[in-house]
């Protein structure tokens, strides 16, 4: 069985560009989160999709957005890049219950210059 | 606001050495607890986790964690660490919120010195 795949795997963009990072999840899995991930922060959470449907979302700006399409691959979209979103972006992928287990991809790095 | 608060962010200790990671979250109601490893260079990966029954949780590596839930506290444990376990360490809260939003604390860095 096929991991989370997530690409690109590094992204440099300079400040005011926006970005879409993709995130294709697991077989069968329904439920996408992402996450911002910096060094001392953790993992910040940012929305969490399921069916096409935004369910929950993270304390950020509107800059960043998703979406998730009908085979539950998604993408996230951070618009107006700043310099304190240089960080390295996580998705994970799960049945979608909250019991069981989230798989996460390798990340996107993402600098912003 | 719901928040995962781990207690230490950098942890030493030699080989053989017993280890404990602090662990609390601020929610109500019924929560799912897991605690999550990020070994160097590799993904993110689970190490047990808890959603009910017997507090005390056995996971993978000898890794255990006990839920007290008087306490909201999820403390991971192990008797006696190796070299390997370097890595860090993350403790997570799901909890259903017309969806579940699985929320990590900021990790703790644990060098094990051989």
């Amino acid at each position: 069985k096929a991991g989370v795949t997530q690409t690109p795997r590094y992204l440099i963009k300079t400040r005011g560009q926006q970005v879409t990072l993709s995130c294709s999840p697991i077989s069968g899995h329904r439920s996408v989160s992402w996450y911002q991930q910096t060094p001392g922060q953790g993992l910040q959470f940012l929305f969490e999709y399921f069916s096409e449907t935004q369910r929950n979302k993270g304390n950020f700006p509107g800059r960043f957005s998703g979406r998730q399409f009908s085979n539950s691959r998604s993408e996230m979209n951070v618009s107006t890049l700043e310099l304190g979103d240089s960080a390295l972006y996580l998705c994970a992928s799960s049945l979608g219950t909250g019991v069981e287990k989230l798989f996460f991809g390798s990340g996107t790095q993402l600098s912003v210059l | 606001a719901q928040s995962v608060s781990q207690h230490n962010h950098h942890v030493i200790l030699s080989e053989a050495a017993s280890l404990e990671l602090g662990c609390n979250y601020s929610y109500g109601g019924t929560v799912n607890l897991f605690w999550y490893v990020q070994y160097p260079g590799q993904h993110l990966q689970l190490l047990l986790k808890y959603f009910s029954g017997d507090p005390l949780v056995k996971g993978i590596k000898g890794f255990e964690a006990e839920f007290i839930k008087s306490k909201f506290s999820f403390n991971l444990r192990k008797p006696s660490v190796q070299w390997s376990d370097t890595a860090e360490y993350f403790c997570a809260v799901s909890q259903n919120t017309g969806g579940f939003k699985t929320i990590f604390g900021a990790g703790t860095r644990l060098f094990v010195k051989a």
